[in-house]
């Protein structure tokens, strides 16, 4: 079986500051990790994924996520937030053989002017 | 048009109403999924299915049922519907061992039962 935190539910930031977003996992088996955004009425889309090589991954819209696997934990960052990131955060977990995505409970990152 | 489409897009109902929830997809992918989001509580699988004739529980398939009439097509039913299942439903798809590992999914589904 395998689990995700979300640490944090909310997270308000202002215009043009850092952001972090934490997530760690729980699994017995290698996975694969991804980050999906959803933003406000709207459905989910990828951000970004890892799925081996580079634990550094870059996704769209300027962010990026580290693997570290003694840590288990898979954190999405940008150095910069614009209002339009303003959306919910999911981090999920796929089991490499069955690709059944598990889910965080989200994190909703609201970017303030 | 959308590769994953999900009809209706919102629905307003009573309690012990049958409802269907319809998922058609043109992405070619075998397998398919049934999420459904809950604030705070993120998505949980409801059902999925790698092919036709492969249809697994989720950790919360109780009080549904689903039909895969065929490839490109998942439907959701809820036999009898209560208001604990007012939710967002999503529908997902996945290509398996050939694709690069993510879901896709589509629009949602609002679901209130009164």
């Amino acid at each position: 079986a395998q689990s995700v935190t979300q640490l944090d539910s909310q997270v308000p930031v202002f215009e043009e500051a850092p952001v972090e977003l934490r997530c760690n996992y729980s699994s017995s088996v290698s996975v694969y990790l991804f980050w999906y955004v959803q933003y406000p009425n709207q459905g989910l889309q990828l951000l970004l994924k890892y799925l081996s090589g580079s634990t550094l991954v870059k996704g769209i819209n300027g962010f990026e996520a580290e693997f570290n696997k003694s840590q288990t934990s898979f954190h999405l960052r940008k150095p910069s937030v614009h209002i339009s990131d303003t959306a919910e955060y999911f981090c999920a977990v796929s089991d490499r053989s069955n690709y059944k995505l598990t889910f965080g409970k989200g994190t909703l990152l609201t970017v303030n002017p | 048009d959308a590769d994953v489409t999900q009809t209706p897009r919102n629905r307003i109902t009573k309690t012990g109403k049958r409802i269907m929830l319809e998922c058609s997809q043109t992405k070619g992918h075998d397998r398919m999924y049934w999420y459904r989001q809950d604030p705070g509580l993120g998505l949980r699988l409801i059902y999925y299915s790698f092919d036709v004739k492969d249809i697994n529980k989720g950790e919360i398939s109780d009080g549904y049922s689903v039909s895969r009439q065929a490839q490109a097509k998942f439907s959701l039913s809820l036999e009898s519907a209560i208001p604990n299942q007012t939710a967002l439903y999503f529908c997902a798809t996945h290509s398996g061992s050939r694709g690069t590992g993510e879901l896709f999914f589509g629009e949602g589904s609002r679901l209130t039962v009164l």
